[in-house]
C-alpha cells in the first residue's frame, strides 16, 4: 500500500509557465517535507511543513500543508528549466521514539526552453 | 564538510556475490539510513541507526545487513546478490533530534546491476 500518492508522476512544460504538484494521502502525517532530485544526484531537502494549513515560500516555489496533515502541494511560479528535476515528498510519522520518513513516488518535472 | 559520501559510484555484481556498499558522513550525524530507489517504486528504507551500536530494520531489509561500529560509517552488506536487487542505493544522514522536522542529508547513490 503506497500511503502517499503524487500526481501527476510526469510533467512536461514550457518556460514560463505554472504549475502545481500534489501530495495526497489517507494517514496524518506530523511533518510533511519535500525533495528536489537532480539526475545521478541524491535528493536535497527543499523544505518542511508541520503545521496544518501552513504555507512557505521559497522564491518561485510554493509549499502547502492541508488542513488535516493528510496532503500537500507544490506551486512553480515561471518555471525556469533549472526547475527540472524529481520531486518528492516524504511523510514523518512517529514510529516509537524515532521519526519515520515515507516516500512518494515522485513527480518528474521537465521544463522546456 | 564533504557531507555524505558513498562508495562505489557504480557496480555489478552476479547473482551470488557479495559485496558491502560503503557509507561516511562527517557531519557529527547520530542518525543514518539506507534506501532504494527502484523505477516507479520511490524510496523505500532498507535499515538504519540512530547512534553507534544500534541499528533496526526498515521497509525492505531481506538480504541486507547493516552494522554501525562508528558514529561516521555505516556499511551495506549484500550477502548473496540477486537481480531483485538491482536498484539505486542512497545512503542518508541527520541529527536524531528535531523529531519531525529532522532534516535527512543523501549521498550521491550507489547504481548497482546484479547480473
Amino acid at each position: 500500500t503506497q500511503l502517499l500518492e503524487q500526481s501527476p508522476q510526469f510533467l512536461s512544460i514550457q518556460e514560463g509557465e505554472n504549475l502545481t504538484v500534489y501530495c495526497n494521502s489517507s494517514s496524518v502525517f506530523s511533518s510533511l517535507q519535500w525533495y528536489r532530485q537532480e539526475p545521478g544526484e541524491g535528493p536535497v531537502l527543499l523544505v518542511t511543513v508541520v503545521t496544518g494549513g501552513e504555507v512557505k515560500k521559497l522564491k518561485r516555489l510554493t509549499f502547502q500543508f492541508g488542513d488535516a496533515r493528510k496532503d500537500s502541494s507544490l506551486h512553480i511560479t515561471a518555471a525556469q528549466t533549472g526547475d527540472t528535476g524529481l520531486y518528492l515528498c516524504a511523510g514523518a510519522r512517529s514510529g516509537g521514539s524515532n521519526y519515520k520518513l515515507t516516500f512518494g513516488k515522485g513527480t518528474l518535472l521537465t521544463v522546456n526552453p | 564538510n564533504a557531507g555524505v559520501t558513498q562508495t562505489p559510484k557504480f557496480q555489478v555484481l552476479k547473482t551470488g556475490q557479495s559485496m558491502t556498499l560503503q557509507c561516511a558522513q562527517d557531519m557529527n550525524h547520530e542518525y543514518m539510513s539506507w534506501y532504494r530507489q527502484d523505477p516507479g517504486m520511490g524510496l523505500r528504507l532498507i535499515h538504519y541507526s540512530v547512534g553507534a551500536g544500534i541499528t533496526d530494520q526498515g521497509e525492505v531489509p531481506n538480504g541486507y545487513n547493516v552494522s554501525r561500529s562508528t558514529t561516521e560509517d555505516f556499511p551495506l552488506r549484500l550477502l548473496s546478490a540477486a537481480p531483485s536487487q538491482t536498484s539505486v542505493y542512497f545512503c542518508a544522514s541527520s541529527y536524531s533530534g528535531g523529531g519531525a522536522t529532522r532534516s535527512q542529508f543523501f549521498g550521491p547513490g550507489t547504481r548497482l546491476t546484479v547480473l
